[in-house]
């Protein structure tokens, strides 16, 4: 089947514009995952979705980012009034969340602030 | 929260040398112990996990990693390295729930011809 789908996959934008990225779980994954990787860095949790319970929000590192995910399925992390410090790969992934369950990721999108 | 430490941001091994990349976690309850690889400008994919039973566990492209509850390690070894190695590898660690993964700095293996 259809792993995780990110779009876009490249996404160059000047500072101070906003960005959509989004994501495609696998279908039936309840459990879904944005994270952020910077460039020579780990990777930084931003948000979590667990089916229809409220999200946990806990790693957004500012009021400027935010997530939804609608229908339990497709999700978008925006970014508003980009800065240059945003520039990184923004990853998506999902789980069945059974446990034991590992993550499934996506490719990626690669975010250039100009 | 758990912490996971990756000793050596960087590694390098000849073709055909033993692999070893180290990975520590902190926790007092045996969690759920993952390695992913990522090649450039790709996702994370799942190598292998360790969940419950057999402390050595065996994963994809000749992996494997050996749980050690005593010394919170998990580290990932391959006998004979392969040019197609060379990639960015993360340890992760979950909770029971499997609600929250919390993931290691990575360590970048480079496999020297």
């Amino acid at each position: 089947g259809a792993g995780v789908s990110q779009s876009p996959s490249n996404k160059v934008t000047e500072k101070g514009k906003d960005v959509e990225l989004r994501c495609d779980p696998i279908s039936g994954h309840t459990a879904l995952y944005w994270y952020r990787q910077s460039l020579g860095q780990g990777l930084e949790f931003l948000i979590y979705f667990q089916g229809n319970s409220a999200p946990d929000k806990s790693g957004l590192p500012s009021d400027r980012f935010s997530a939804e995910r609608t229908g339990g399925s497709v999700s978008t992390l925006t970014i508003q009034r980009t800065q240059q410090e945003d520039s990184a790969v923004y990853l998506c992934a999902s789980s069945p969340r059974q446990g034991d369950s590992p993550l499934h990721f996506g490719n990626g999108t690669r975010l250039t602030v100009t | 929260a758990q912490s996971v430490t990756q000793l050596g941001s960087h590694v390098s091994v000849s073709e055909g040398a033993l692999v070893l990349l180290r990975c520590n976690y902190s926790s007092s309850v045996p969690p759920y112990l993952f390695w992913y690889v990522q090649y450039p400008n790709q996702g994370l994919q799942l190598l292998l996990k360790y969940t419950t039973g057999a402390t050595l566990v065996k994963g994809i492209n000749g992996f494997e990693a050996e749980f050690k509850k005593s010394e919170t390690s998990f580290h990932l070894t391959k006998p004979s390295a392969h040019m197609s190695d060379a990639a960015e590898y993360f340890c992760a660690v979950s909770d029971w729930t499997g609600n929250q993964f919390y993931f290691g700095t990575g360590t970048s293996l480079t496999v020297i011809p």
